[in-house]
């Protein structure tokens, strides 16, 4: 069974902290993501990467950026934490390919900022 | 430019009556269009997918949806509700165009499943 894991399920911190949310997966899939979901919003795309050190902006970047320093690994980061990035943060993986793979997502990450 | 919709934010039905949770796409390519399902305090899971084989695709748990170009839909439906099939449920496209590694989201259908 593909498992993608994430490093807390529940996070509260404070206002201008620095945020490390850590993602692995164990299927050596090239692709990994990382959304935000909120009530209403649905899903939304902040950053993915398709391969060690590669990255792509999603719909709504500002204020994260991400490392991806092996290939089982992405690290979402939030530089100085605000309250509107209070969310339920998910990870997901897929393989590569010219057809689409199915994303596997991790249980979530609910981070509070007060 | 692609995007999904997804018709009703909230669906509640009997246990033992059928489901339909509706959804549109706009796409200029032939897009792959999927079901996840988030169960409360659960991961987001694949119901079902599409990817231009038979139009009529058959998921987990009872599931199924048909793809209608048409129509450009792809509908969910249960023929019989049960109370385990409470959950959010998210309309999925790709964009496409050999750019499969993105998926344009629709925003939810939360379905209620009332004894």
């Amino acid at each position: 069974d593909v498992k993608v894991t994430q490093s807390s399920r529940y996070l509260v911190k404070r206002t201008g902290e620095k945020v490390f949310l850590e993602c692995v997966q164990d299927m050596d899939h090239e692709n990994m993501f990382w959304y935000r979901q909120d009530p209403g919003l649905g899903l939304r795309l902040i950053y993915f990467s398709y391969d060690v050190k590669m990255k792509e902006k999603g719909d709504i970047p500002e204020g994260y950026s991400v490392s991806r320093e092996k290939k089982e690994r992405f690290s979402l980061i939030l530089e100085s934490a605000s309250t509107n990035q209070t969310s339920m943060y998910l990870c997901a993986s897929s393989f590569a390919g010219v057809t689409y793979n199915e994303q596997f997502f991790g249980p979530g990450t609910r981070l509070t900022v007060l | 430019a692609q995007s999904v919709t997804q018709l009703d934010s909230h669906v509640s039905v009997s246990e033992g009556t059928p489901v339909l949770l509706r959804c549109n796409y706009s796409s200029s390519y032939s897009p792959s269009l999927f079901w996840y399902v988030q169960h409360p305090n659960k991961g987001l899971q694949l119901l079902l997918k599409y990817t231009s084989a038979a139009t009529l695709v058959k998921g987990i748990n009872g599931f199924e949806a048909e793809f209608k170009k048409s129509e450009t839909s792809f509908h969910l439906t249960k023929p019989s509700a049960h109370m385990s099939d409470a959950a959010e449920y998210f309309c999925v496209v790709t964009p496409g165009a050999g750019n499969n590694r993105k998926l344009i989201w629709g925003l939810g259908t939360s379905l209620a499943v009332n004894p």
